[in-house]
């Protein structure tokens, strides 16, 4: 079955602007989470959504938000962009329910420069 | 805060050494993953423990869960150059719905 699509691949945004990321799950997993990497942060937690609500929220400002749609397909948006967001995004779908203990299956990520 | 540290934190090794790479923290976790990135890629997982001194071979892989899940290895035998990449630990505890990884363990096998 098809993997974890993250658009867009790489982009170049400059300081100011707002910028949304999207990801569409393997289908059939509702729960999607979103990460930012970078080398010196390594891996770092956004937000998780089940079935459009978001249950966990990582700590990130207020210009990182989320949402997932009811094909659980889920969009991030990050405004106001500053340089230090410059990172690799990564989404991750699941078919993890309460229990929380599965695989996650991460897309390629997007790559965001941020001028 | 980065509650799950790994080490070492990079690694350089011929072909045919083993090694063992360390994921330690100081809180308990209900599971802990492991992840192998290439570049360009996302992660991709390699096992699953949940056990408290679980131990998982996966061919020349072997994972182990601490007694009191606040920490694993993983032990490489016999490294080959395709085992080169960033290697990750990851931990969740029930219900906070999210995997806080490790640092990162970038491996390079020279042929």
């Amino acid at each position: 079955k098809a993997g974890v699509t993250q658009t867009p691949r790489y982009l170049i945004k400059t300081r100011g602007q707002q910028v949304t990321l999207s990801c569409s799950p393997i289908s059939g997993h509702r729960s999607v989470s979103w990460y930012q990497q970078t080398p010196g942060q390594g891996l770092q937690f956004l937000f998780e959504y089940f079935s459009e609500t978001q249950r966990n929220k990582g700590n990130f400002p207020g210009r990182f938000s989320g949402r997932q749609f009811s094909n659980s397909r889920s969009e991030m948006n990050v405004s106001t962009l500053e340089l230090g967001d410059s990172a690799l995004y990564l989404c991750a779908s699941s078919s993890l329910g309460l229990a929380y203990t599965g695989e996650l299956f991460f897309g390629e990520g997007s790559r965001l420069t941020v001028l | 805060t980065q509650l799950l540290e790994q080490s070492p934190q990079f690694l350089s090794i011929q072909e045919g050494e083993n090694l063992t790479v360390y994921c330690n923290s100081s809180s308990v976790f209900s599971s802990l993953q492991w992840y192998r990135q290439e570049p360009g890629e996302g992660p991709v997982l390699l096992v699953t423990v949940v056990t408290g001194g679980e131990v998982k071979k996966l061919k020349r892989l072997t994972f182990q869960f601490g007694d009191a899940r606040k920490d694993s290895s993983l032990h490489i035998t016999a490294a080959q150059p395709g085992d080169t990449g960033l290697y990750l630990c990851a931990g969740a505890r029930t219900q906070t719905y999210k995997y806080i990884f490790g640092t990162g363990t970038r491996l390079k096998v020279l042929a």
